[in-house]
């Protein structure tokens, strides 16, 4: 199915452990972003891409690396999980137009719970 | 830096009333795009509107309309005779390019209207 999506969509894991959300959309969209959505804090960008091998910092970005090998895909991984991330997680994309972005199209969340 | 402001955590009003949301953002950059989100109950994030530094005229679309100022770097957006279905979180959001010409888009914290009926 086309659009963007995002596994698993709920996750519980402990404190040390490694974690991957997986992000995958079928637009060939250029830019992908991830965010973290807390209560009180809104929607924080983690990292964003403007294409394939071109991935940069947001405003939150520690404990938390990205790679994007294909145009296609956005893996998050938590590379040892805290109870501070435990939070709800949005990727979202949106097409490249000339030196600026679209709208953002977003899956629908994953859910981590950090125990 | 960029940074959207939404000063308003909550707000409650009864069904039909108009409301308004705030939005003020800070940015050094000349051309810049600015965004709407809605976030039903239901939790996924659904697009409003688009709206990029060089146009300055309102928009209206049915209920909703946007009103840009750069003067006061505000980007507010007013529901008409509000509904209950107008009940949920509503984000700005600022795009911009980093130092490599890249675009980052940052959201504010939202704001909840509750629409009582």
């Amino acid at each position: 199915d086309a659009g963007i999506t995002q596994s698993p969509r709920y996750k519980i894991t402990e404190t040390g452990r490694q974690v991957t959300l997986m992000c995958h959309q079928t637009w060939s969209h250029s830019y992908m972003f991830w965010y973290r959505q807390d209560l009180g804090h809104g929607l924080r960008l983690i990292y964003y891409s403007a294409a394939a091998d071109i991935t940069d910092k947001g405003e939150v970005p520690d404990g938390y690396v990205v790679s994007r090998s294909k145009t296609e895909n956005f893996p998050l991984t938590l590379e040892s999980a805290t109870r501070s991330q435990t939070s709800v997680y949005f990727c979202a994309s949106s097409e490249r137009r000339g030196s600026d972005t679209g709208e953002l199209f977003f899956g629908e969340g994953s859910r981590l719970t950090v125990l | 830096a960029q940074k959207v402001t939404q000063a308003q955590t909550e707000i409650s009003v009864v069904e039909k009333e108009d409301v308004t949301l705030d939005c003020v953002y800070e940015t050094r950059d000349t051309t810049y795009y600015l965004f709407w989100y809605k976030q039903p109950p239901s939790g996924e994030l659904v697009f409003l509107i688009r709206r990029n530094s060089f146009d300055e005229q309102n928009e209206i679309s049915g209920r909703y309309s946007w009103n840009f100022q750069k003067s006061t770097s505000s980007f507010n957006f007013t529901i008409t005779a509000s509904q209950v279905v107008d009940s949920a979180v509503y984000f700005c959001a600022l795009s911009e390019a980093n130092s490599g010409g890249y675009q980052k888009v940052t959201f504010g914290t939202g704001t909840k209207l509750q629409v009582i009926p």
